[in-house]
């Protein structure tokens, strides 16, 4: 079946303007994250999504960054006034299940990214 | 804190050799462990996953087993080949929000 899907695959902008990316999850799965990799970097956390519940927003770097995830489904990270700080990788990934006893055998899936250059 | 670390950083063997990958965490309540492989410019691809209550899974060439009271993982891969080049991650998903914490990665260079 169709795997985590992003787009853009890469997407340069010029310091200060905004940028949307997004992730399609695969098919009925309920947990959705978003990581940053930053070159030579390990994976840092951003925001996570399981089901209708408030988002996990602890991992978001600034106010300047926001994520959606509308129905359920499709999620879109939104980097608002982009700092060169902010190019890196953005990863995300969907999970069947994000928390509680059904973690236990949920493993992550992850799309290919999309990578974010700031000029 | 979860915190995971990855030793050796980068690691590089002749064709043939037989390999082991460590994956240390500091806390020891998590629900799974997961390694994954990425290639250069590439996601995430996953390898295998071991559950709090496994000792060891199995897929082909590679091994991962979990010892969770001392909060270490050991991916072996058997009979190394070229095409196993990559940067091998570990990544332990404990309770918290169900959030997963990363390794920085051990990048494995196998010569032909």
């Amino acid at each position: 079946g169709a795997g985590v899907s992003q787009s853009p695959s890469n997407k340069v902008t010029e310091k200060g303007k905004d940028v949307e990316l997004r992730c399609d999850p695969i098919s009925g799965h309920t947990a959705l994250y978003w990581y940053r990799q930053s070159l030579g970097q390990g994976l840092e956390f951003l925001i996570y999504f399981q089901g209708n519940s408030a988002p996990d927003k602890s991992g978001l770097p600034s106010d300047r960054f926001s994520a959606e995830r509308t129905g359920g489904s499709v999620s879109t990270l939104t980097i608002q006034r982009t700092q060169q700080e902010d190019s890196a990788v953005y990863l995300c990934a969907s999970s069947p299940s994000g928390g509680g006893a059904g973690s236990y055998n949920s493993p992550l899936h992850f799309g290919n990214g999309t990578r974010l250059t700031v000029t | 804190k979860q915190e995971v670390t990855q030793i050796p950083a980068a690691l590089s063997v002749p064709e043939g050799e037989n390999l082991v990958l460590n994956c240390s965490f500091t806390d020891s309540a998590i629900y799974n462990l997961q390694w994954f492989r990425q290639d250069p410019g590439k996601g995430l691809t996953s390898l295998l996953l071991i559950q709090s209550s496994q000792r060891e899974q199995t897929s082909g060439r590679l091994n991962a087993s979990l010892d969770k009271s001392s909060g270490r993982s050991t991916l072996y891969i058997a009979a190394s080949q070229p095409g196993d080049s990559a940067t091998y991650l570990c990544a332990v998903r404990g309770p918290n929000a169900g959030k997963s914490t990363f390794g920085d990665g051990t990048t494995l260079t196998v010569k032909p």
